[in-house]
């Protein structure tokens, strides 16, 4: 158990559809990262948030968004869903000590299904 | 960005040691080395992580040239249960945006592990 929390585990939607997934981060960690992974295929970074604020952001669609709210939980809003956009999607959260980010903790990520 | 590439597939034995090559040619001066897990349907896990010479700890051993500009984890006497993929991910861990080469997991190299 890496203490990061994901809900819901699986998703079922349909076309064009909007869905939020939600993570919560290890006790401490400020900084909270997105990962799309489709089948057979390697982790995509979507987006990064430390402390509230967007640090870094990969490759994620406009139709995607993401937000940290003060409690540190963050949420990401995937919309008019496609089926290309089923998938596993991973939250991951690390800790920061003097400026230098430290390993990153996943989550058991979200299965979303597109149908 | 710093790109990594690494072989796709490894196959090996139970009690073998196992090399895991990841070259890494534009490093840059400020850049750590950082080795992840994962399984399937499961988000990746920390292995190790190091900036020159060897690194040890109680799963692996990584070992990176005086020109970092590739690196080696070294997994003991594999078990069925090192059955995997495993990433090798190069980044400034103090840069705000340490950023999208450090969350850069690309496809991995998939080890499997035979009796």
């Amino acid at each position: 158990d890496s203490g990061v929390t994901q809900t819901p585990k699986h998703l079922i939607t349909a076309t064009g559809q909007r869905v939020t997934l939600r993570c919560s981060p290890r006790s401490g960690d400020l900084s909270v990262y997105w990962y799309q992974q489709s089948l057979d295929q390697g982790l995509q970074f979507l987006i990064q948030y430390y402390n509230g604020e967007e640090r870094a952001k990969g490759n994620i669609l406009e139709r995607f968004s993401a937000q940290q709210f003060p409690d540190l939980h963050s949420e990401l809003n995937l919309s008019s869903l496609e089926l290309g956009d089923s998938a596993l999607y991973f939250c991951a959260s690390s800790v920061e000590i003097a400026g230098r980010r430290g390993e990153q903790f996943f989550g058991p990520g979200t299965r979303l299904t597109v149908l | 960005l710093a790109k990594t590439t690494q072989p796709i597939s490894m196959d090996s034995y139970e009690g073998q040691e196992v090399n895991i090559t990841c070259s890494h040619n534009n490093i840059a001066t400020n850049d750590y080395i950082t080795w992840y897990q994962q399984f399937p349907s499961q988000g990746p896990r920390f292995i190790i992580q190091g900036y020159k010479t060897k690194v040890t700890n109680e799963v692996a051993s990584l070992f990176i040239p005086a020109d970092r500009k590739s690196s080696t984890l070294s997994l003991p006497r594999v078990s069925l249960s090192d059955t995997a993929v495993y990433y090798c991910l190069v980044g400034d861990l103090e840069s705000p945006d340490m950023g999208r080469r450090a969350l850069t997991f690309g496809s991995g190299t998939r080890l499997q592990v035979q009796p």
